[in-house]
């Protein structure tokens, strides 16, 4: 079974920095996904990641894929308050259809 | 385009009772599926419906049910609460396919609180 693990579990930043949330996965994974999630509000999807090497970008996020080393990244350039939520990444495989596998989630709090 | 929505927003049973969540996705979707959010297990795959068949489950006992209709809303129940079971439970639609734009739209859930 797909197991994914997400570190740090908890990151607090000052503006204006960068950094790098991890997401790595057991086995096999057919698309990797990042969702953010705001207190008390349902998951938005921010990136989608289809194979090895793919790169999303939108606006100060940007998430790549390294399937050989079965590792997505989160990068964060130059934070800004409004960033403060919870980011999810999750994977499947698309012989379980929609049976995502989600990581414990990425607590990111960007102090002003 | 409506999103996802999902009733009630808030529910407080008590142990032993059953209680029935409600999700009608976005127009045109066909696939719903259902997961609990809680602090400790963090978000967990209940099951999935496609054009009203149950086509995958996750690991959840029998007293977790669901079905969905010929309009692709969904109902999720739980039989005989109990006080593990308050979590927050997420509906999420999606069109079903395997294409490479394919992801969930979350609805904004349901809090159920079991005491």
């Amino acid at each position: 079974e797909l197991k994914v693990e997400q570190n740090p579990l908890f990151l607090s930043m000052q503006e204006g920095k960068n950094y790098t949330i991890y997401c790595n996965y057991s086995t096999t994974s057919d698309r990797l996904y990042w969702y953010r999630q705001d207190p008390g509000k349902s998951l938005e999807s921010l990136f989608v990641l289809l194979s090895n090497g793919a790169v999303k970008q939108e606006g100060r996020l940007m998430a790549s894929l390294d399937t050989k080393a079965r590792l997505s990244t989160l990068h964060i350039t130059a934070a800004v308050h409004d960033l403060s939520a919870t980011y999810f990444c999750a994977g499947k495989n698309l012989y379980n259809f929609n049976k995502f596998y989600f990581g414990s989630g990425t607590k990111l709090n960007v102090k002003p | 385009k409506a999103g996802v929505t999902q009733t009630p927003r808030y529910l407080i049973k008590t142990r032993g009772q059953q209680v029935t969540l409600s999700c009608s996705p976005i127009s045109g979707h066909r696939s719903v599926s259902w997961y609990q959010q809680t602090p400790g297990q963090g978000l967990q795959f209940l099951f999935e419906y496609f054009s009203e068949t149950q086509r995958n489950k996750g690991n959840f006992p029998g007293r977790f049910s669901g079905r969905q209709f010929s309009n692709s809303r969904s109902e999720m129940n739980v039989s005989t609460l109990e006080l593990g079971d308050s979590a927050l439970y997420l509906c999420a639609s999606s069109l079903g396919g395997t294409g490479p734009n394919e992801k969930l739209f979350f609805g904004s859930g349901t809090q159920l609180s079991v005491l």
